[in-house]
C-alpha cells in the first residue's frame, strides 16, 4: 500500500521569501510518481509539479521545485519568491502506473505581506 | 470546454434519497477518476475508468455507490439511499492516458453534496 505523510498542518511565510512544504511517502513499488497540487479557497485542485521515481534531477516548474530524496522517501515542495496568491492548501500525492493518486492531509500555506 | 466540468456544483438532498453527480472530462482523455474530499482531508479515491470500463473500484465505500461511463466520455456517480456521512465534495479528474506515475490528473471544480 502507498501512503503520504504531510506533517505540517499550517505554514506561514512572508511575501518574497521561500518556503518548503514537507512530504514523505511510503511505497513498495519501484516505479511511481510524486505530485503536488494546490487547492485555493475556491476548491479546485491545480496541478503544480511532478517527479518520477526514476528521474535523477529534481523537477522544477517556474517558482516551484521538488526536492526529491529517494533514499529518505521525501518529496518536499519548495516555493521561491512567495506571493500573496500562493496562500492555499497544498497536497502531496503518489501514484503508480495505471492507478489512482493517494493524497496526504495537506498543508495550509499563508503568505503575509 | 477546456477543462473538466462537473454538475451540479452544489447538491442538497435529504437522507435516504438518490443522487447523481455528473463529470465531463477533458476531450480526448481516456482515464477518468472519482475522488471524495471530506472537510479538512485530502481527496480519497473512489473509482477509476479506462474508457468505458471501471478498471479499479476499490475505493467505493459500499454498494450504495455506483458509477458509469457508458460511452467512454461523460461519467455519472450514483449514490443510493444517501446518508449524512456521504456529505463531502466529490471531485472528478481526467488524464490523457492512464498512469498515475507519469500523467498528471486534471481536476474539475467538484460537486459539494450535503445530505440533511
Amino acid at each position: 500500500a502507498q501512503k503520504i505523510t504531510q506533517t505540517q498542518p499550517g505554514m506561514f511565510v512572508q511575501e518574497k521569501e521561500a518556503v518548503t512544504l514537507d512530504c514523505t511517502y511510503d511505497t513498495s513499488d519501484q516505479s511511481y510518481g510524486l505530485f503536488w497540487y494546490k487547492q485555493p479557497s475556491s476548491g479546485e485542485m491545480i496541478f503544480l509539479i511532478y517527479q518520477g521515481s526514476y528521474d535523477e534531477q529534481n523537477a522544477t516548474e517556474g517558482r516551484y521545485s521538488l526536492n526529491f530524496q529517494k533514499a529518505r522517501k521525501s518529496a518536499n515542495l519548495v516555493i521561491s519568491a512567495s506571493q500573496l496568491g500562493d496562500s492555499a492548501m497544498y497536497f502531496c500525492a503518489i501514484g503508480r502506473d495505471t492507478d489512482k493518486l493517494i493524497f496526504g492531509t495537506g498543508t495550509r500555506l499563508q503568505v503575509f505581506p | 470546454g477546456a477543462g473538466v466540468s462537473q454538475t451540479p456544483s452544489n447538491k442538497v438532498t435529504e437522507k435516504g434519497k438518490y443522487v447523481e453527480l455528473r463529470c465531463d472530462p477533458i476531450s480526448g482523455h481516456t482515464a477518468l477518476y472519482w475522488y471524495r474530499q471530506s472537510l479538512g482531508q485530502g481527496p480519497e479515491f473512489l473509482i477509476y475508468f479506462q474508457g468505458t470500463g471501471a478498471a479499479d473500484d476499490s475505493g467505493l465505500p459500499n454498494d450504495r455507490f455506483f458509477a458509469v461511463r457508458p460511452e467512454g466520455s461523460v461519467s455519472t456517480l450514483k449514490i443510493q439511499r444517501t446518508e449524512r456521512g456521504d456529505s463531502a465534495v466529490y471531485l472528478c479528474a481526467s488524464s490523457l492516458t492512464p498512469g498515475g506515475a507519469s500523467n498528471e490528473q486534471y481536476f474539475g471544480p467538484g460537486t459539494r453534496l450535503t445530505v440533511t
